[in-house]
């Protein structure tokens, strides 16, 4: 069946633009997480959301950086005014509500910022 | 939350199992063991989950020890494509939902 998917699959912005970063979850997944991942480094935990609601949204690294989801499902990361440091891959991933749930994973929006 | 230690580089011969070992000391009862992999370009691939019983499915099983401290991956075939970054990630529990925190995880060469 169709997996996340995440939209587009590279991005290459100048510094100081706004970028919007788009993720379709599974369908049926009430839950969605974004993470980053840059160069050569671990996951990092951005936000989550349960429905249209983001419980935690603890790992946001500023605030010029914010998420929404509409309809429980499509979901949308803006990045205001980038910066060189935003230089990453955004992986948006779903899941069952459920604490168990494993996450499955798209293959991530690729942000280069020059 | 628990910490897991994984080695940062294995080697694995074709056809040959690949058995990826991760300490998880400070695990606690209610916590559960996860494996995802990760191949170059992609995003992290869900492999299998674990409590306290082995586990078992089409890719790959899970060796959990009897105190919980440490478990082992085991890749009963592996082939080229199994190369990838395996991470072994003991979730935290926090507010009901699955947040994973992704360590170093193991870099994994499957060579001819």
């Amino acid at each position: 069946g169709a997996g996340v998917s995440q939209s587009p699959s590279n991005k290459v912005t100048e510094k100081g633009k706004d970028v919007e970063l788009r993720c379709d979850p599974i369908s049926g997944h009430t839950a969605l997480y974004w993470y980053r991942q840059s160069l050569g480094q671990g996951l990092e935990f951005l936000i989550y959301f349960q429905g249209n609601s983001a419980p935690d949204k603890s790992g946001l690294p500023s605030d010029r950086f914010s998420a929404e989801r509409t309809g429980g499902s499509v979901s949308t990361l803006t990045i205001q005014r980038t910066q060189q440091e935003d230089s990453a891959v955004y992986l948006c991933a779903s899941s069952f509500q459920g604490g168990n749930s494993p996450l499955h994973f798209g293959n991530g929006t690729r942000l280069t910022v020059t | 939350d628990a910490k897991t230690t994984q080695p940062p580089s294995m080697d694995c011969a074709e056809g040959r199992a690949a058995n990826l070992p991760c300490n998880h000391s400070t695990i606690s009862g209610n916590e559960y063991v996860y494996w995802y992999r990760q191949i170059h370009s992609q995003g992290p691939q869900y492999i299998i989950h674990g409590l306290k019983n082995n586990e078992t499915n089409e890719m790959a099983s899970l060796i959990i020890t009897e105190d919980r401290k440490s478990s082992t991956l085991i890749l009963p075939h592996a082939t080229l494509r199994d190369t990838a970054v395996y991470y072994c990630i003991v979730r935290v529990v926090s507010g009901g939902y699955n947040k994973l925190i992704f360590g170093a995880g193991t870099r994994l060469a499957v060579h001819p």
